[in-house]
């Protein structure tokens, strides 16, 4: 079936460090790839998506790039802040399925 | 409005109790969800509505009851809940049953079964 493998947490950074949270899939045909974030006591925000091999996903300073190669959809920050400590998902939805697919998460701690 | 509510944020209620969870978007979107949620966990799928009917029950048990009013309306009326139903509760929706459409989730409820 179709899945998500994210990086384990927790991560630890500090402010301004370069950014990596590793995410593969596995699915069959050719899955749209999210990255959702959430913050202490909140739902889920969309970060970041895309629909096809290649495509770079982007938004407030993170990317992701959907590698069909490698199966691979990799968030990634040049510099991190305080702000973005947080759960981040990555997330699958496979063709012609209903329902998205989520990796474990991954909590991210950035320190001042 | 890019905004899905939640009603109530919290609640706490006893085995014996009926209470019911609300959820309202008016994105125009057609296809509703909800999931729970444990803590350090993701979240994981109950129901799927498209186009008002339910398309997805992903072996809930019944004391879960789902309810989709109208398409901008979605409700989770629960009743005789167990202390390990307790958990966040995530409405979610998008603009139809796609696999490229994101879903925009509310803020959730807090539930605590005593």
């Amino acid at each position: 079936g179709d899945s998500v493998t994210q990086m384990e947490g927790p991560v630890t950074l500090s402010e301004e460090a370069f950014l990596t949270i590793n995410c593969t899939y596995t699915a069959t045909g050719y899955p749209s790839l999210f990255w959702y974030v959430q913050y202490p006591g909140e739902g889920l925000q969309l970060l970041l998506k895309a629909t096809k091999a290649d495509d770079k996903g982007s938004n407030k300073g993170f990317e992701a790039t959907y590698r069909k190669e490698t199966t691979s959809f990799h968030l990634e920050k040049g510099s991190v802040q305080v702000s973005d400590s947080a759960v981040y998902f990555c997330a699958l939805s496979a063709w012609g399925a209903q329902k998205l697919v989520f990796g474990q998460g991954t909590r991210l701690t950035i320190n001042p | 409005d890019t905004e899905v509510t939640q009603t109530p944020k919290h609640l706490v209620m006893g085995m014996t109790n009926k209470k019911s969870l609300k959820c309202e978007q008016h994105m125009g979107h057609r296809a509703m969800y909800w999931y729970k949620q444990k803590a350090k966990k993701p979240p994981e799928l109950m129901f799927v509505y498209s186009y008002e009917k339910l398309s997805i029950n992903e072996s809930v048990p019944s004391r879960f009851s789902p309810e989709c009013p109208n398409s901008s309306l979605l409700n989770l009326h629960l009743h005789a809940l167990q202390p390990e139903d307790s958990a966040l509760y995530l409405c979610a929706s998008s603009q139809r049953l796609a696999e490229y459409n994101e879903q925009f989730f509310g803020p959730g409820t807090r539930l605590t079964v005593l």
